[in-house]
């Protein structure tokens, strides 16, 4: 489980700033993930890479920017946070031949004040 | 719209009671079901997923493509499987996305 890791764990910020938040995963998983867990709408997927300067939107992209320039990490901005954007965020990643086989980070909590 | 549905947000049950977590999805293809499971304190992790027909920890589910369900059973409930359950759907050659629940938050009471 240490494989994968996020940082910060706990962030309280203030609306309009920006803020980015770590994953980083040492199994070289080419596959990683970003959710968010509301209660009332569980884990929702933001973005996701399949590898390397390859991203894609998942179902609730908007306010956030990711990049993925090494393997290993695939960091979450978000570009001028809101209230609504107060949330658990989980970074995942997954081998290729077992994409949905996920394996979760411990989760960053994000308070937007 | 592909869309997985727990009904219930809470389940609480007696130890050594049937257990029942209910999972119903809407997809128009082939999906690929699972459950993700979440104990107090530790991370989200893999529970079973259907293709692999098998039984982790006592739980099974099987896949009703009729009723489109994914249900998580288990004769006997322990109170170590207390936590929160997650049932995910994925289309297939979807990049390895998956769609979840809301999440069903299960106590095995002593």
């Amino acid at each position: 489980d240490a494989g994968i890791t996020q940082s910060p764990r706990y962030k309280i910020t203030e609306t309009g700033r920006q803020v980015t938040l770590m994953c980083h995963q040492t199994w070289s998983h080419s596959y990683m993930f970003w959710y968010r867990q509301d209660l009332g709408h569980g884990l929702r997927l933001i973005y996701y890479s399949a590898a390397a300067d390859i991203t894609d939107k998942g179902e609730v992209p908007d306010g956030y920017v990711v990049s993925r320039s090494k393997t290993e990490n695939f960091p979450l901005t978000l570009e001028s946070a809101t209230r609504s954007q107060t949330s658990v965020y989980f970074c995942a990643s997954s081998a290729p031949n077992q994409r949905e086989t996920q394996y979760f980070g411990p989760g960053t909590r994000l308070l937007v004040l | 719209a592909q869309r997985v549905t727990q009904p219930e947000k809470l389940l609480s049950v007696f130890k050594g009671a049937p257990v029942e977590l209910k999972c119903n999805y809407s997809y128009s293809g082939s999906p690929e079901l699972f459950w993700y499971v979440q104990y107090s304190r530790q991370r989200l992790q893999l529970l079973l997923r259907h293709i692999s027909r098998e039984s982790i920890k006592g739980f099974t589910a099987d896949l009703n493509k009729g009723e489109t369900s994914f249900h998580l059973k288990k004769p006997f409930a322990q109170e170590e499987d207390s936590a929160m359950y997650y049932c995910a759907l994925s289309g297939g050659n979807q990049g390895g996305k998956l769609i979840f629940g809301q999440g069903t938050e299960l106590s095995v009471k002593p």
